[in-house]
């Protein structure tokens, strides 16, 4: 069974700063992709960056952008330029044929 | 567009009780799931479903049910609510081929006193 794990239960920045939230995962599958959800007080679920295991090429959006290594089977999110926006919980969720298994979440806080 | 529709948006219910959990997508998804997010959790997969008439278990099962007798329909039901059932549950859907994004309801939150 793939699982998902998130060992930063919390972290905190200031804004402007960069911050890098981890992500590690376990799966004998050669085929799936890797996510990072933002679930901001609303809760509404956002999908911040996705990551196709295949591809090398690190993905990036805008100020995010992860550091994905298949052979460490890690996968961390780096926020740029934090901006107070940014202050929600953060899911990482790996996705194979079937089922989207998401992790434990990290609360993020950006300060002024 | 409604995107992914969940009702109601909270209850409570009594130990015992039974009832069920809404969800609704009209973008012609394949792909269905019920999750569960508890403090400290994150999201756990209930049940989940691949098309019309297909549905399997996730990580966490007991307690619920569920059917998929049409494509934008997926409803989740509660044959006997009990306290640890206590939650905010999320329906999603997405496309059936993989690297497809997950579109999300906006939650129910349950209370089972």
């Amino acid at each position: 069974a793939q699982t998902v794990t998130q060992s930063q239960p919390e972290m905190s920045v200031q804004e402007a700063e960069t911050v890098t939230l981890s992500c590690t995962y376990d799966t004998s599958e050669s085929n799936y992709y890797l996510f990072w959800y933002k679930q901001p007080p609303s809760r509404q679920m956002i999908l911040v960056i996705r990551q196709e295991a295949y591809k090398q090429q690190n993905a990036t959006e805008n100020r995010f952008s992860v550091n994905f290594q298949k052979a460490a089977k890690s996968f961390s999110l780096k926020i740029s330029d934090s901006q107070l926006g940014d202050t929600a919980m953060y899911f990482c969720a790996f996705m194979n044929t079937d089922k989207l298994i998401f992790g434990t979440g990290t609360r993020l806080q950006v300060f002024p | 567009n409604a995107g992914v529709t969940q009702t109601p948006k909270f209850q409570v219910l009594k130990t015992g009780q039974s009832m069920t959990l809404q969800c609704a997508q009209d973008m012609n998804h394949e792909y269905m799931s019920w999750y569960r997010q508890d403090p400290g959790m994150g999201l756990r997969l209930i049940h989940y479903s691949v098309g019309a008439g297909i549905t399997d278990q996730g990580e966490v099962p007991n307690g619920y049910n569920v059917s998929r007798s049409t494509t934008e329909d997926f409803p989740l039901r509660l044959l006997s609510a009990a306290p640890s059932q206590t939650s905010v549950y999320f329906c999603a859907s997405r496309p059936g081929h993989v690297n497809t994004e997950a579109f999300f309801g906006q939650g129910t939150r349950l209370t089972v006193v």
